[in-house]
């Protein structure tokens, strides 16, 4: 069974200040995916990284980085200087699928980030 | 950019009625998926639809679900009889062959009453 968790349910920052959102996950393949999904106040989900469980490099994207941890089964997200328009529900997922598989994603229950002027 | 597409954004409906959702996948992509997310909850897989038929479904997608392809753009989402636990958001997503990010519609929030 796959597992992903979120253990910080919600943070608040004031704009500028760096913020690292947590995601640990549980599964048993050797073969994985790690995401994570950005969903705005409108609602939709936005998809922000991929990360395959052979490629521990870590990846900046801007004000964006994400840490990836095999040894402790963690792929942390960084904002860096942090802007309102970050404000969001951030849900990190999972899925062992193998290619010309559908597979399922695993989401873990969200953090929910409000970064404040 | 493609991108995938639901229709329509907002259904009220009455307990016991038949609803179907729509939504247009990402145009060359193969797989299809159905979520849902009740309010303030985190995002639950329904199920998959690869070549015409479900690859997986969840203990959630029970006889009540059932989901189609009916031509080649449009892939639905039919709920026989809803409930009033049925209330939540529905995403769409789709996903290209060889890739393994997926890429969801803007959702369907459904309202049983």
């Amino acid at each position: 069974a796959q597992k992903v968790t979120q253990a910080q349910t919600e943070i608040s920052v004031v704009e500028k200040e760096d913020v690292t959102l947590d995601c640990v996950y549980e599964t048993r393949d050797t073969t994985y995916y790690l995401f994570w999904y950005k969903q705005p106040p409108s609602g939709e989900l936005v998809f922000l990284i991929r990360r395959n469980s052979f490629d521990e490099q870590n990846e900046i994207s801007g004000r964006y980085s994400w840490n990836f941890q095999k040894s402790t089964s963690s792929f942390n997200f960084t904002i860096t200087a942090s802007q309102v328009v970050d404000s969001a529900v951030y849900f990190c997922a999972l899925t062992t699928a193998y290619d010309g598989t559908a597979s399922k994603l695993t989401f873990g229950t969200g953090t929910r980030l409000q970064v404040t002027l | 950019e493609p991108e995938v597409t639901q229709t329509p954004s907002h259904q009220v409906t009455q307990m016991g009625q038949e609803v179907i959702l729509r939504c247009v996948p990402i145009s060359n992509h193969l797989y299809f998926y159905w979520y849902r997310q009740i309010l303030g909850q985190k995002v639950e897989f329904l199920v998959s639809f690869y070549n015409n038929e479900i690859s997986e479904k969840s203990e959630i997608f029970d006889d009540q679900f059932s989901v189609e392809r009916p031509d080649g753009s449009n892939f639905t989402l039919k709920i026989r009889s809803t409930k009033l636990e049925d209330s939540a958001m529905y995403f769409c997503a789709s996903q290209r062959k060889g890739a393994f990010e997926q890429y969801f519609g803007p959702g369907t929030r459904l309202t049983v009453t």
